[in-house]
């Protein structure tokens, strides 16, 4: 089976950067994703990591160690609006995600 | 226009009744997925499509049935509700499955009493 954990919640003032981490338990890994998802709203796609390594998008960045089927998400310069759901989820290689339960962001002033 | 829709947005029903969820793109995906998510849960995978008349079983189908006719339609159908599909339910579409980037719809709130 598949399991995948990350912290519940984060809090983290405004400007400042914070990592969420996920470890990953899985039968095939072909890669890790990453969603955010606003309250009430519904997930939007941030990164998908096949490789080792670390990849930037913007203030967003995502990193994979596929020997230590660990992955994090790298949020810099945070802002207010940032406060969110994180979830990470595997690519099995079954053509569909499995998600871990999502990290609550809190950005404070 | 175009994107991935869902509708009802809300729906009350009551416990044995049948509720179908529809799901619409735009987008011409192969890929289709439903999701319920609850507190705690994060998204569970009940089913999903890889193209027109060819579904498979997520994580949690039981209790739900699926088709998939048209490559832009995707509903999801509880034949006999019970409370313990009380959820909000996401479709989401993608060109190719997990590699690719899922666009998920606004999500269905459902209470089943």
């Amino acid at each position: 089976g598949q399991s995948l954990e990350q912290p519940s919640e984060v809090t983290a003032v405004e400007g400042a950067i914070v990592q969420i981490n996920c470890t990953y338990q899985t039968s095939g890994f072909y890669g890790l994703s990453w969603y955010q998802q606003h309250d009430g709203g519904a997930p939007t796609f941030l990164s998908y990591n096949a490789l080792d390594g670390l990849e930037e998008t913007g203030r967003f960045s995502s990193f994979l160690s596929r020997s230590d089927s660990y992955g994090y998400l790298l949020l810099q310069e945070l802002q207010m609006k940032d406060s969110a759901s994180y979830f990470c989820a595997v690519d099995t290689g079954r053509r569909a995600l499995t998600f871990g339960s999502g990290t609550r962001l809190q950005v404070q002033p | 226009d175009a994107g991935i829709t869902q509708s009802p947005r809300y729906k009350i029903t009551e416990t044995g009744r049948q509720v179908t969820l529809m799901c619409h793109q735009t987008w011409s995906h192969s890929y289709m997925f439903w999701y319920r998510q609850d507190l705690g849960h994060g998204l569970r995978l009940i089913y999903y499509s890889a193209a027109a008349d060819i579904t498979d079983k997520g994580e949690v189908p039981d209790g739900y049935v699926v088709s998939r006719s048209k490559t832009e339609n995707f509903p999801l159908t509880l034949e006999s509700a019970t409370r313990s599909q009380t959820s909000v339910y996401f479709c989401a579409s993608s060109e190719s499955g997990a590699r690719n980037e899922q666009f998920f719809g606004p999500g269905t709130r459902l209470t089943v009493l």
